[in-house]
């Protein structure tokens, strides 16, 4: 089975912290992306990478970068986060040709 | 740019037919989507399509597509009380990203 895993189910950070976001998929996939949830939003578009060391700007790409130092891990940083950050995390896979494959989610909580 | 739409939300009575449609703009989309989403729950791909093809059928989901007005559909028939969900329509461009861009979400309410 492909599995697309992130690290934590629930975070609770403070206001101004840095926060790291982790998914890692087991498939080789070329391409994985993060996105957030917002009700009545649907899913927006953060940041995508396509290769290891890429990366492109979603639609929201304000307030976080990413890393791609290896082809099965993407990380998501909120440098400094604030309370409009408060959110569902969505990370996704898509390899060549096939379906995309989501983790869990990681619901963010900034206080 | 890209953009995906869908109705908000649809209520239908248990037993009956509901079908949830979308629009897309991206007219080089390679696959579409269908994904479900229940309440506390992350988001299970239902279906999808590959733009070539204009229906699919998988038990009780059916997929139309309609390439020329850029029109998407599921079908549920038989809807249960645990059909009910947010569903989600998502396209992905085959401009060599893959890109996923997804609809705002169709919260599907069933009755008794």
């Amino acid at each position: 089975d492909v599995k697309v895993t992130q690290s934590s189910r629930y975070l609770v950070k403070r206001t101004g912290e840095k926060v790291f976001l982790e998914c890692v998929q087991d498939m080789d996939h070329e391409n994985m992306f993060w996105y957030r949830q917002d009700p009545g939003l649907g899913l927006r578009l953060i940041y995508f990478s396509y290769d290891v060391k890429m990366k492109e700007k979603g639609d929201i790409p304000e307030g976080y970068s990413v890393s791609r130092e290896k082809k099965e891990r993407f990380s998501l940083i909120l440098e400094s986060a604030s309370t409009n950050q408060t959110s569902m995390y969505l990370c996704a896979s898509i390899g060549v040709d096939t379906e995309a494959f989501f983790g869990q989610g990681t619901r963010l909580t900034v206080v | 740019g890209e953009d995906v739409e869908q109705s908000l939300f649809l209520s239908v009575r248990e037993g009956d037919s509901s079908v949830i449609n979308c629009t897309y703009t991206d007219s080089s989309s390679t696959y579409l989507y269908w994904y479900k989403q229940e309440p506390g729950a992350g988001l299970q791909l239902l279906t999808y399509i590959f733009s070539n093809m204009d229906m699919k059928q998988d038990q009780r989901l059916t997929v139309l597509l309609n390439k020329k007005d850029k029109h998407l559909s599921l079908r549920i028939a038989d809807t249960q009380t645990g059909d009910s969900a947010i569903y989600f329509c998502a396209e992905s461009n085959s401009g060599g990203y893959n890109k996923l861009i997804f609809g705002a979400g169709t919260r599907l309410a069933v009755h008794p």
